[in-house]
């Protein structure tokens, strides 16, 4: 079992423009999560999917960002017209569906400029 | 809404010694979790020790020991034996299913 992972690590983006992270969770993990962190704050919650359905997504922090997890597998997170307050790292973790918890990739940084 | 309060952001612990983190949380829910989380620099997040809140027992997981008090909502965890490899953030985050709710953190320096 390789962990989560995340790609790409490191997203340098214009302010306008899109973004797309990818997430990979641990293969028999039924549930994803997303969550922001910025600089000397812990993660926030964004939102998450049990299998292809998301189950939460009021979290997400405008109608800019998206996420899809179409087959139940992996996830990507979309930002559009990125800004700079979108700066900061973007964390995927995984579980199963009654554990409580999550394991965490080591997350994408995003710098928009 | 679940709230999460650390309220040490930094602490510092001599090697070999004992060190114990605060967390105090709030909840409307009846069953949660509670887990800690350890972030060392540059590097992913890292369990570090859960407690199921409708356990009485607290948690040990070799060097890392909880002391959960229900009532108070308090989730202290100590670290026994302190290790350079120690020195990292600490996040506690209370959570049901679904999704967890992070603490500030605290950062733990460990002094050779």
């Amino acid at each position: 079992d390789t962990g989560v992972s995340q790609n790409p690590r490191h997203k340098i983006t214009k302010r306008g423009q899109n973004v797309t992270f990818r997430c990979d969770p641990i293969s028999e993990h039924n549930r994803l999560y997303w969550y922001r962190q910025t600089l000397g704050q812990g993660p926030e919650f964004l939102t998450y999917f049990q299998n292809e359905a998301q189950l939460e997504k009021s979290r997400l922090l405008s109608d800019r960002f998206s996420a899809e997890r179409p087959k139940g597998s992996f996830s990507t997170l979309e930002i559009q017209r990125t800004e700079q307050g979108d700066s900061a790292m973007y964390l995927c973790a995984s579980s199963l569906a009654g554990e409580g918890e999550q394991y965490f990739g080591p997350g994408t940084r995003l710098t928009v400029t | 809404a679940q709230t999460v309060t650390q309220s040490q952001p930094e602490m510092s612990v001599q090697e070999a010694e004992t060190v114990t983190l605060s967390c105090t949380y709030d909840t409307s829910e009846s069953d949660y979790y509670l887990f800690w989380y350890k972030q060392p620099p540059s590097r992913q997040m890292i369990l570090v020790i859960r407690q199921e809140a409708y356990k009485q027992q607290n948690a040990t997981e070799n060097r890392f020991s909880v002391n959960f008090q229900k009532a108070a909502k308090s989730f202290s965890l100590k670290i026994s034996d302190s290790q350079l490899g120690d020195a990292a953030m600490y996040f506690c985050a209370p959570g049901s299913q679904g999704n967890l709710i992070f603490g500030k953190g605290t950062k733990l320096s460990v002094k050779p």
